[in-house]
């Protein structure tokens, strides 16, 4: 079945360092890809999508490119702020099926001034 | 309201209890979604819904689980007889129709439930 790979948190980072965080997937079909964020005390919220291969989603300074040779969909910032703080989460929604997005465990990120 | 809305926020019950987990969606989606999370863990699906009709009932863990949807509206998640395996955060969600394949979910804050 669909599955989420995502790298375990949590990331701790200093404000204005560089974040990477990995995701990989497993899915039939050509699925499209998000990363939600969950800010404390808040509902989980789309932050970032791409649809199809080679493409590139972006907000607020993150990206994230669709490779599907790799079937990866890692998300980036430059410099992070303290206000990043948040649980990322990488889901897929595959095509030919439900569209039932699959999501992964979840990544805490901690960013300190 | 503006947002999905999710009741109660936290929930803690004694084993062998029913639970009630209520999820108000944004007006207009036709397409509302029930995921868990226990700690440490992925969103694990249980039920979705187009309307109210519920076309894929297969990731509820067992019969004491069960949801249902009038009106397109607010949906219940019924727990019976809980167990502590079932502690967890309960999350609802919705969406412009089927809009998972290339749309967006929109997630309610979800219910705590925690079994003694």
């Amino acid at each position: 079945g669909d599955s989420v790979t995502q790298m375990e948190g949590p990331v701790t980072l200093s404000e204005e360092a560089f974040l990477t965080i990995n995701c990989t997937y497993t899915a039939t079909g050509y699925p499209s890809l998000f990363w939600y964020v969950q800010y404390p005390g808040e509902g989980l919220q789309l932050l970032l999508k791409a649809t199809k291969a080679d493409d590139k989603g972006s907000n607020k300074g993150f990206e994230a490119t669709y490779r599907k040779e790799t079937t990866s969909f890692h998300l980036e910032k430059g410099s992070v702020q303290v206000s990043d703080s948040a649980v990322y989460f990488c889901a897929l929604s595959a095509t030919g099926g439900s569209y039932i997005p699959t999501f992964g465990r979840g990544t805490s990120l901690i960013v300190h001034p | 309201g503006a947002g999905v809305s999710q009741s109660p926020s936290n929930k803690v019950t004694e084993k062998g209890k029913d639970v009630e987990l209520r999820c108000d969606p944004i007006s207009g989606h036709t397409a509302l979604y029930w995921y868990r999370q226990r700690l440490g863990q992925g969103l694990e699906f249980l039920i979705y819904f187009q309307g109210n009709s519920a076309p894929d009932k297969s990731g509820l863990p067992s019969d004491r689980f069960s949801a249902e949807r009038t009106g397109e509206s607010v949906s219940t998640l019924t727990i019976q007889r809980t167990q502590q395996e079932d502690s967890a955060v309960y999350l609802c969600a919705s969406s412009l129709a089927l809009a998972g394949a290339a749309g967006e979910l929109f997630f309610g804050e979800g219910s705590r439930l925690t079994v003694l």
